[in-house]
């Protein structure tokens, strides 16, 4: 079956752009994460949607990020006026948002602003 | 600030060696679930363990949640070039956010 999918797999932007970057979930998944992830670290929390609900965004390092969910499925997170330390693979992830639910993670976006 | 604390950073071993990766904390943890991620791809999860003190063995992998769930430990026996990749221990707490450790990188040399 389809797992989750992300577009673009690479992004090459100038400081100062604004990108977009997309997350196609599993069918059936209430839950979508996006996480970042820079070379040498772990994941880093950003934001989280569950069903209906009000996003969890508390891990939006400024206010430059945001990120939605259309209609339950597709997600975009948005990055205005890049600066060179967004530079990082940012992945998303789904699961049917219970507890010790799995996480099913895309192959990640790759961010590069120069 | 990492709430989860991997080590050793990197690993590299001769197949057919064993290997112990170490994930702490000083929160405690509802759950506690094991990554692997190789280069270009997203983490693929290999197991949750929730109560303290379980083992859960996997083929040659063997995971062990501490008894007072703040820690866990990853083992691999006989350790074959497939199982080369970054090993990511992940928390949860009481809600949904799962917090990751910064990886264990291991390389099992032919």
């Amino acid at each position: 079956g389809a797992g989750v999918s992300q577009s673009p797999s690479n992004k090459v932007t100038e400081k100062g752009k604004d990108v977009e970057l997309r997350c196609d979930p599993i069918s059936g998944h209430t839950a979508l994460y996006w996480y970042r992830q820079s070379l040498g670290q772990g994941l880093e929390f950003l934001i989280y949607f569950q069903g209906n609900s009000a996003p969890d965004k508390s891990g939006l390092p400024s206010d430059r990020f945001s990120a939605e969910r259309t209609g339950g499925s597709v997600s975009t997170l948005t990055i205005q006026r890049t600066q060179q330390e967004d530079s990082a693979v940012y992945l998303c992830a789904s699961s049917f948002g219970q507890r010790h639910s799995p996480l099913h993670f895309g192959n990640g976006t790759r961010l590069t602003v120069t | 600030t990492q709430l989860l604390e991997q080590s050793p950073q990197f690993l590299s071993i001769q197949e057919g060696e064993n290997l112990t990766v170490y994930c702490n904390s000083s929160s405690v943890f509802s759950s506690l679930q094991w990554y692997r991620q190789e280069p270009g791809e997203g983490p693929v999860l290999l197991v949750t363990v929730v109560t303290g003190g379980e083992v859960k063995k996997l083929k040659r992998l063997t995971f062990q949640f501490g008894d007072a769930r703040k820690d866990s430990s990853l083992h691999i026996t006989a350790a074959q070039p497939g199982d080369t990749g970054l090993y990511l221990c992940a928390g949860g707490g009481t809600g949904y956010k799962l917090s990751f450790g910064a990886g264990t990188t291991v390389t099992v040399r032919a």
